[in-house]
């Protein structure tokens, strides 16, 4: 049973737009939300994230949203360039064992 | 530079024949983990350690082992691999959440291992 869910395998966005990446969860107890960007050949980096008692962070063009209602969050990238090409993967943390658990990753593809 | 480091990036053997991939971290974190990634699974926790010499099962441990003597290297062990052990596996480490760390983790930049 996956408790995070990116339902999204791939999107393609042009430049200059905004990408809007989904992630989808199960467990409401967790408590920490992150995000990570993978480049091909090379390993996951950490991106933004944010607190469940939170509904909002933002960082430069990367803003997170957090609906704990539907248990939904979003990345949104604005505006999107060619360096943001990439696997964008989502992750939750328990505070209790301080394990993350993985989304399967949506492949980013910025147009020109 | 903070990094973490894994050898080798590339390898491919054959059934039975043990392998052991090194992870070394120069951060002085506490915790260091090992994933694999498979095609539309993400990424899949095998064994993570939360200091030297404590060591736990992540969701997927069948198959390897590990060990945490020293705190800024944790290898992995396939004693005797199989096909279906065929992946690209990931060293992470992070200071433990304790320090007010949100579990952001630091990645190598990868294993691809190929068992035939």
């Amino acid at each position: 049973d996956q408790q995070v869910k990116q339902n999204s395998p791939s999107l393609s966005v042009q430049e200059g737009r905004i990408s809007i990446l989904n992630c989808d969860y199960t467990n409401s107890m967790f408590d920490y939300f992150l995000w990570y960007k993978k480049y091909p050949a090379e390993g996951p980096t950490f991106l933004i994230s944010i607190s469940s008692i939170k509904d909002k962070n933002e960082d430069g063009r990367f803003t997170v949203f957090l609906n704990k209602s539907a248990k939904h969050l979003s990345l949104h990238i604005v505006p999107s360039q060619p360096g943001d090409s990439a696997v964008y993967f989502c992750a939750a943390s328990l505070d209790s064992n301080y394990q993350l658990i993985w989304g399967a990753g949506t492949k980013l593809i910025i147009k020109p | 530079e903070a990094q973490v480091t894994q050898n080798p990036r590339y390898l491919i053997t054959v059934t039975g024949k043990k392998l052991t991939v090194t992870c070394s971290q120069n951060m002085n974190h506490e915790y260091m983990s090992w994933y694999r990634q498979d095609p539309g699974l993400g990424l899949r926790q095998i064994y993570y350690s939360m200091n030297v010499e404590v060591t736990d099962k992540g969701d997927v441990p069948e198959g390897y082992k590990v060990s945490r003597k020293e705190k800024r290297n944790f290898p992995l062990i396939l004693e005797s691999p199989s096909p279906n052990q065929t992946s690209l596996y990931f060293c992470a480490s992070s200071f433990t959440r304790g320090r007010g760390n949100t579990g952001e983790l630091f990645f190598g930049e990868g294993s691809r291992l190929t068992v035939l």
